[in-house]
């Protein structure tokens, strides 16, 4: 059973454009919702995360939007560069603040294309 | 600080052969993690360690796939004996705690069963 859906599996835009990446959980346990970034040949990347306190956190080009009543939550790439182009996964845990972290449920990843 | 230390990175084997794989996490990182990541697919946990105490093996193929932790800092996997659906990267992750916590992942291991 997958825990998180992510969607779209592909993504093409153009530079300059705003790639949408949306994810759903059903999981009301879950508190903890990262995002990662994987180029070809590496390990994914922590490139953003939030908790459900808050309905939306910016870091630099990149920003999560979250709705926590519709269990949803997006990636957004503000203003998108050819060096954007990589699989994004979003996932989720329910490690609450303890300091031994929970496993992460994954999504299926997105490739996203930036056309420059 | 020096990531999350994976070897070897490439591995072709027979199916029925065994092969492992190991990790170096990030120093001071308590929690160690195997994912296994097939082609297309998000990762996959496999086993989940907090020092050298195994916390998760739930979706660990128990029959065929071992991991240990000894000194609760480095880890192996070990598959014995490989089947062809175990072609995949084997990542490794740790992670740090606090309110959000660092969760880095290793370049990974990517096995080929032939």
């Amino acid at each position: 059973q997958q825990q998180v859906k992510q969607s779209p599996q592909s993504l093409i835009v153009q530079k300059g454009g705003i790639p949408i990446i949306n994810c759903a959980y059903e999981n009301t346990a879950f508190d903890y919702f990262p995002w990662y970034q994987q180029f070809p040949g590496k390990g994914p990347a922590l490139l953003i995360a939030i908790r459900p306190d808050v309905s939306e956190k910016k870091e630099g080009r990149f920003t999560i939007s979250f709705n926590k009543s519709a269990k949803q939550f997006s990636l957004h790439i503000m203003d998108s560069q050819p060096g954007d182009s990589a699989t994004y996964f979003c996932a989720a845990s329910s490690d609450g603040l303890s300091n031994t972290g929970n496993q992460f449920y994954f999504g299926t990843g997105t490739s996203l294309t930036v056309i420059p | 600080e020096a990531g999350v230390a994976q070897s070897p990175r490439y591995k072709i084997i027979e199916k029925r052969q065994s092969v492992a794989f190991w990790c170096n996490p990030i120093s001071g990182h308590a929690t160690l993690y195997w994912y296994q990541q097939i082609l297309g697919q998000g990762p996959k946990l496999l086993i989940q360690f907090q020092n050298n105490g195994v916390v998760d093996d739930s979706q660990l193929p128990k029959d065929r796939f071992s991991a240990e932790r000894l000194k609760g800092v480095d880890s192996t996997l070990k598959i014995q004996p490989a089947k062809l659906e175990d072609s995949a990267v084997y990542l490794c992750a740790s992670s740090s705690g606090g309110a959000y916590p660092r969760y880095t992942f290793g370049s990974g291991t990517r096995l080929t069963v032939v």
